[in-house]
């Protein structure tokens, strides 16, 4: 079956650090991947996706490429600030039939300080 | 568009009472799913509709879990009998149907539920 493996957190950087959540999947056909995003004491948001192969999603300076030749789909982000504080999750949707659903990782807690 | 709404956002019940969640997913979504999120579990898949038809309740963990979607613009879970080991955050999403790649969902806020 699908499924998305997330690097163990928690993480903890500094401001301006470059950020990088390792995310690798297994999954058959051709997943979508996505990164959401969940504030404290809120739901999760999409932060970005990519549909295909080569793909780069992209969002509030986070970057993602879908490489299928390593199934992976790292979050990577040049520079972060204490408001890019929250849980990270990687997820893959299942190509099956006219429904879908989405298969999630672990999460990845992240910790900016000042 | 509001987005996805639930209520309440925080229930604090005894061990045995029902529990009835809500969710008002975005209009035109025709899918929705439940999900169950706590911190030694992380974030579990209860149960998934598609055009108000259950598709999948593999995820719900025992009968005194139901949910219902008796239309399109409403969704419920229900618990009873509630137990202590239900307190989690219940979170709602919607998405559109999946045309060549996928929309990803929209959460709700949640629902924080506490059974003492």
């Amino acid at each position: 079956g699908n499924s998305v493996t997330q690097m163990e957190g928690p993480v903890t950087l500094s401001e301006e650090a470059f950020l990088t959540i390792n995310c690798t999947y297994t999954a058959t056909g051709y997943p979508s991947l996505f990164w959401y995003v969940q504030y404290p004491g809120e739901g999760l948001q999409l932060l970005l996706k990519a549909t295909k192969a080569d793909d780069k999603g992209s969002n509030k300076g986070f970057e993602a490429t879908y490489r299928k030749e390593t199934t992976s789909f790292h979050l990577e982000k040049g520079s972060v600030q204490v408001s890019d504080s929250a849980v990270y999750f990687c997820a893959l949707s299942d190509t099956g039939g006219s429904n879908y659903k989405l298969t999630f990782g672990k999460g990845t807690l992240l910790t900016v300080n000042p | 568009d509001a987005g996805v709404i639930q209520s309440p956002r925080h229930e604090v019940t005894e061990m045995g009472q029902e529990v009835t969640l809500r969710c008002k997913p975005i209009s035109g979504h025709n899918s929705l799913f439940w999900y169950r999120q706590t911190m030694m579990r992380g974030l579990e898949l209860l149960i998934y509709f598609n055009n108000n038809v259950p598709i999948d309740d593999s995820g719900m963990p025992e009968d005194r879990f139901s949910a219902k979607m008796p239309n399109a613009s409403f969704s419920t879970l229900k618990i009873q009998p509630s137990e202590p080991r239900d307190s989690a955050v219940y979170f709602c999403a919607s998405s559109l149907p999946r045309t060549g790649g996928g929309y990803g969902y929209t959460f709700g806020s949640g629902t924080r539920l506490t059974v003492v």
